[in-house]
């Protein structure tokens, strides 16, 4: 079974410009989370889709980000315009059911952004 | 999320096994306790969580004490692959409710 897939796994853009980042999740999977980690500091959540809706949008930074999961498949993550401190890698997870108490994430391998 | 305290790191030597405590007092009766752990620049990797009994899977051991208080994640042979940071975390079961990273304890596993 394939796992969280993430595209691409790095991307190096200039400041101004914009960066669409896509996640496949497992297959089957309601639940999507996009997380993000700027040097140094902690993993963060930005947001939560369950299948197609958007369940938590607490995390995201700023209205320059943009987050869709059309059809509850995969999703994408825009951000428009880049800024310097948008660099990091941004992390995407899935999961299966939201009531199994054996529910766990799993994640993808990220995808690196250097915002120049 | 209830809030989790883990020492920022830990040393173990290679074959020996690694015990990573976590406090959590302020945890609800129905919260999980769960561990996640992120190697390099990998993505977290789920290790095991519980909500009362101890648990084992191929990867880990959970210890819980009986009043929920705080937990200790037993990797019982480190080995070198075992280097990473490890996650503590506390919530309730099922999707609805996100996974919140705090700054976990890095486990250096020593040749």
């Amino acid at each position: 079974e394939a796992g969280v897939t993430q595209f691409p796994s790095h991307s190096v853009i200039e400041k101004g410009q914009t960066v669409t980042l896509r996640c496949d999740p497992i297959s089957g999977h309601d639940n999507l989370y996009w997380y993000r980690r700027v040097m140094g500091k902690e993993i963060k959540f930005l947001l939560h889709f369950v299948k197609e809706s958007k369940q938590d949008e607490s995390g995201m930074p700023n209205n320059r980000f943009l987050a869709e999961r059309t059809g509850g498949t995969y999703s994408t993550l825009k951000v428009q315009p880049a800024e310097l401190e948008d660099s990091g890698v941004y992390f995407c997870a899935s999961s299966q059911d939201l009531t199994d108490s054996n529910e766990k994430l799993f994640f993808g391998s990220g995808t690196q952004l250097s915002v120049l | 999320d209830a809030k989790t305290t883990q020492p920022p790191s830990m040393d173990c030597a290679e074959g020996r096994a690694a015990n990573l405590p976590c406090n959590h007092s302020t945890i609800s009766g129905n919260e999980y306790v769960y561990w996640y752990r992120q190697i390099h620049s990998q993505g977290p990797q789920y290790i095991i969580h519980g909500l009362k009994n101890n648990e084992t899977n191929e990867m880990a051991s959970l210890i819980i004490t009986e009043d929920r208080k705080s937990s200790t994640l037993i990797l019982p042979h480190a080995t070198l692959r075992d280097t990473a940071v490890y996650y503590c975390i506390v919530r309730v079961a099922g999707g609805y409710q996100k996974v919140t990273f705090g700054t976990g304890t890095k486990l250096q596993v020593i040749p």
